[in-house]
């Protein structure tokens, strides 16, 4: 099975940036879309960013995405202590013919 | 607002079988560009998709659960359900449903939103 593959942990301090990568293959996000969704401790995951680079009503625009060939970005700009939580990537995969999710990623506000 | 709630065992035994009902509030089951969906958490690992339904009945499983996994609706009571067959300690997980928004550019333009708040499911005898 394809997997889409993301840093396990990132690190910051408040205010700064810090940037979260995810890579995959042709038949996931070299051909569809990006999500990247939110997991805050002992929470369910909140989509984040949709389609690359969307943000939901109510995300705020410190946090942005960005898809260049088999690899996608996200980026957490003037970070928060309330950032820190799980972010993962998601991206339809055509031979699973569902969605494929990242490994995850970790991060830690300093 | 649209609302999702997962209800079930929180306990199951190894080789039985597995059922957890998403009951959706603050919207219809049968409104197009929906779909319905379950996703999987094992305790400190990341997201599994298990698979989708469409209101219809039209379903699509995640190929290596396919084998022991029936999802199914009900749209009197504005519900999904899920079936685990023959399950072991390796399916222990929390359990997620999560509306599945479609677009129109096609299946690689989609994304789960909301998700339900989850439940852990535990398999042991």
């Amino acid at each position: 099975q394809s997997v889409l593959t993301q840093p396990p942990s990132a690190s910051g301090t408040p205010g700064q940036r810090v940037t979260i990568s995810c890579s995959g293959s042709s038949s996931n996000i070299g051909t569809n879309a990006v999500n990247w969704y939110q997991q805050l401790p002992g929470t369910a995951p909140k989509l984040l960013i949709y389609s690359n680079n969307q943000r939901p009503s109510g995300v705020p625009d410190r946090f942005s995405g960005s898809k260049s060939g088999t690899s996608a970005s996200l980026a957490i700009s003037g970070l928060q202590s309330e950032d820190e939580a799980n972010y993962y990537c998601a991206s339809w995969d055509d031979s699973l013919n569902g969605p494929l999710f990242g490994g995850g990623t970790k991060l830690t506000v300093l | 607002q649209l609302l999702l709630q997962e209800s079930g065992p929180g306990l199951v035994k190894p080789s039985e079988t597995l059922s957890l009902t998403c009951t959706v509030s603050g919207g219809s089951i049968t409104s197009n560009n929906y779909y319905w969906g379950w996703i999987r958490q094992p305790p400190g690992k990341g997201l599994e998709w298990i698979g989708n339904i469409y209101y219809t009945g039209s379903t699509y499983y995640n190929p290596s659960l396919k084998s022991r996994v029936t999802i199914s609706v009900d749209t009197s009571k504005n519900q999904f359900s899920l079936k685990l067959s023959s399950v072991t300690a390796a399916d222990t997980s929390v359990y997620y449903c999560a509306r599945l928004v479609v677009t129109g550019k096609g299946p690689g333009f989609n994304w789960f939103d909301p998700w339900g708040q989850g439940t852990l499911v535990t398999v042991s005898s």
